[in-house]
């Protein structure tokens, strides 16, 4: 069963720490994305990447960097943490197509991660 | 920024009945898509339909897309308890580096036994 994995499902972390957050896909993606969830605001990209060290800024990078050392690893990394950063963070990916897109996404279980 | 708008924001129905919940975009696409996500959890993608077509159909589900109205509506038939969820529409740009995705902000559906 192909699989997008999220490396912690909790987690906690206080003001100012730096925080990553791992995902790995194991379908050979070439696409891979970080969403954060927050209630009344649906999903927002935080960051994608369509190839290996290639990253792409979504529509809410600030406070945020990634990491795309490897294809099937994409990791998310909180540089200075803030309680405004508290949030249910959701990997994905999806195959590339030339235009446009005919893919959907494959989405890890979601790490839910709370700043005190 | 918010592609698309689901309606309503929630719905409750009574097991068996149909769910029809509706999605609105602002700008052109290549093609919709429908998630459902389970309480804390990831999304799953339902189905897709593209910019060209009218009508999809995947087991008791019914996805419509109008372009000219720039809306489409997932219908489940035969609704299920196991069919409590959110669900989301989100858009598919015609040129997109990396086929990225925007989502609505879900449509939350209770079934009750």
């Amino acid at each position: 069963d192909v699989k997008v994995t999220q490396s912690s499902r909790y987690l906690v972390k206080r003001t100012g720490e730096k925080v990553f957050l791992e995902c790995v896909q194991d379908m050979d993606h070439e696409n891979m994305f970080w969403y954060r969830q927050d209630p009344g605001l649906g999903l927002r990209l935080i960051y994608f990447s369509y190839d290996v060290k290639m990253k792409e800024k979504g529509d809410i990078p600030e406070g945020y960097s990634v990491s795309r050392e490897k294809k099937e690893r994409f990791s998310l990394i909180l540089e200075s943490a803030s309680t405004n950063q508290t949030s249910m963070y959701l990997c994905a990916s999806s195959l590339r197509t030339g235009t446009g897109s005919d893919y959907g996404y494959t989405f890890g279980s979601g790490t839910r991660l709370t700043v005190v | 920024s918010q592609q698309g708008e689901e309606d309503p924001q929630a719905l409750s129905i009574q097991e068996g009945e149909n769910a029809t919940m509706n999605c609105s975009y602002k700008t052109s696409i290549n093609n919709l898509q429908w998630y459902r996500q389970n309480s804390g959890r990831g999304l799953v993608h339902l189905i897709l339909i593209r910019s060209n077509e009218r009508e999809k159909h995947s087991g008791r589900l019914r996805v419509t897309l109008d372009t000219s109205k720039k809306s489409s509506s997932l219908l489940i038939t035969a609704s299920r308890a196991a069919d409590t969820a959110s669900y989301f529409c989100a858009t598919a740009p015609h040129v997109a580096a990396g086929n990225k995705l925007t989502f609505g902000g879900g449509t939350r559906v209770l079934v009750k036994p």
